[in-house]
């Protein structure tokens, strides 16, 4: 099984409504991180979460919210979507801190949002 | 903001050649990475340079790093056709915050 999954995979939905995307993982890794890719932009972080009580925004939360429910489980929500929030979007993992850390990022399948 | 600018955008070569990739960055660093996506799907992450390293090997990937120009290159060397993706640098400050790059797509041909 994968070690960082995302759901939906792929969703369709119109202008106004809320969309959460869900995020999973199984690395046991404190910190978690959303992003969005648009073509020929590369990735642009959201929010990240480096523990369950610490989320911070990142270069463009406006219109974004998250919450970590647990370790393993962060998920983003759009509380009333837009088309310019049609999107590439990735869940990331890392570790930080320990013996074997190794700052690197695991990413997740990502999820394909349109908003039409 | 983009951190980091990445040349070329694409990359066209056939299997058996070396492949270079080049990013520029714009702040001082902790950390250089890049991570190799195939199309639309997940980011794999490749290799790592820490601020202190000029060089630094990982199979058939050479990356360098010079911090004094704020740039970094990727080669890839004896390239597959398996190696199509799109590469993307990310520097992070320290905070495993990363600032991605726009990309470089490669094509390599057979």
């Amino acid at each position: 099984d994968a070690d960082v999954t995302q759901t939906p995979r792929n969703r369709i939905t119109k202008t106004g409504k809320r969309i959460m995307l869900e995020c999973s993982q199984t690395k046991g890794h404190d910190r978690m991180y959303w992003y969005r890719q648009d073509p020929g932009l590369g990735l642009r972080l959201i929010y990240y979460s480096f523990d369950v009580k610490d989320i911070n925004k990142g270069e463009i939360s406006d219109g974004y919210s998250v919450s970590r429910q647990a370790q393993a489980k962060f998920s983003l929500s759009l509380e009333s979507a837009i088309p310019n929030q049609t999107a590439l979007y990735f869940c990331a993992t890392s570790d930080f801190g320990g013996p074997a850390s190794t700052d690197t990022q695991y990413f997740g399948p990502g999820t394909r949002l349109t908003v039409l | 903001s983009q951190q980091g600018e990445e040349d070329p955008q694409a990359l066209s070569i056939q299997e058996g050649e070396n492949a270079t990739m080049n990013c520029s960055y714009k702040t001082s660093i902790n950390n250089l990475q890049w991570y190799r996506q195939n199309s639309g799907r997940g980011l794999v992450h490749l290799i790592l340079i820490r601020s202190n390293e000029r060089e630094k090997h990982s199979g058939r990937l050479r990356v360098t790093l010079d911090t004094s120009k704020k740039s970094s290159s990727l080669l890839i060397t004896a390239s597959r056709a398996a190696d199509t993706a799109s590469y993307f640098c990310a520097t992070d400050k320290g905070f495993q915050k990363l600032v991605f790059g726009t990309g470089t797509r490669l094509l390599v041909s057979p």
